[in-house]
């Protein structure tokens, strides 16, 4: 079973920063089968970003994906205050399709 | 416009047995793979199970290997997870997704139905 660590667990930020997630897997993944999902309190999570680094539709450009092998990260280049929630990767380059532990983006 | 609206969630006792359904529509139902995806209140998703389109080739978490059952009936357009001999770990909120196939990923979710295991 592929591990997926995603850190930090909570990051703090204000409206406007940079946010930087990381999401490291315990063998290498297809660029292919690495995905990005956002979850809001109470929602269903919504995919942002797939391939690695490919927008899903409708996801703003501020989201950007980027990593291969074992390291990937989601940047949000200027966070908006409809940005903070919790965002979560998942590789589907082997089943089980894990998930990471997810990152809480929180307004500081 | 793709709906995916899941029922059959409720409170179960250990031991019991629930099946869920996943209703979807606005969406050719057979020619997608489908998943099951769960949360336990407060904590991350953890993947459960999933199917391919013609119902041939399924795929569980170890944790629910031969306890639940997924299954799809393509002419009714719906998705179920049976689930039995529930404890009180399978409590969850339980989300079915539409998987695009080629560069993997779920791309539309049900609302999730919440699963209690308590006596």
């Amino acid at each position: 079973e592929i591990v997926l660590t995603q850190s930090p667990g909570t990051l703090s930020l204000f409206p406007g920063e940079r946010a930087t997630l990381s999401c490291r897997a315990s063998q290498s993944v297809s660029s292919s089968y690495l995905v990005w999902y956002q979850q809001k309190l109470g929602q269903a999570p919504r995919l942002l970003i797939y391939g690695a680094s490919s927008r899903a539709t409708g996801i703003p450009d501020r989201f950007s994906g980027s990593g291969s092998g074992t390291d990937f990260t989601l940047t949000i280049s200027r966070l908006e205050p409809e940005d903070f929630a919790v965002y979560y990767c998942q590789q589907y380059h082997s089943s089980p399709e894990t998930f990471g532990g997810g990152t809480r983006v929180e307004i500081k | 416009e793709v709906q995916l609206v899941e029922s059959g969630g409720g409170l179960v006792q250990p031991g019991g047995s629930v099946r869920l359904s996943c209703a979807a529509s606005g969406f050719t139902f057979s020619s997608y793979w489908m998943h099951w995806v769960r949360q336990a209140p407060g904590k991350g998703l953890v993947w459960v199970s999933r199917i391919n389109g013609d119902g041939s080739d399924t795929k569980y978490a170890d944790s629910v290997k031969g306890r639940f059952t997924i299954s799809r009936d393509n002419a009714k357009n719906t998705l179920y997870l049976q689930m039995n001999s529930l404890r009180a770990e399978d409590t969850a909120v339980y989300y079915c997704a539409r998987v695009v196939y080629g560069y993997l990923r779920a791309d539309f979710w049900g609302q999730g139905t919440l699963v209690t295991v308590s006596s």
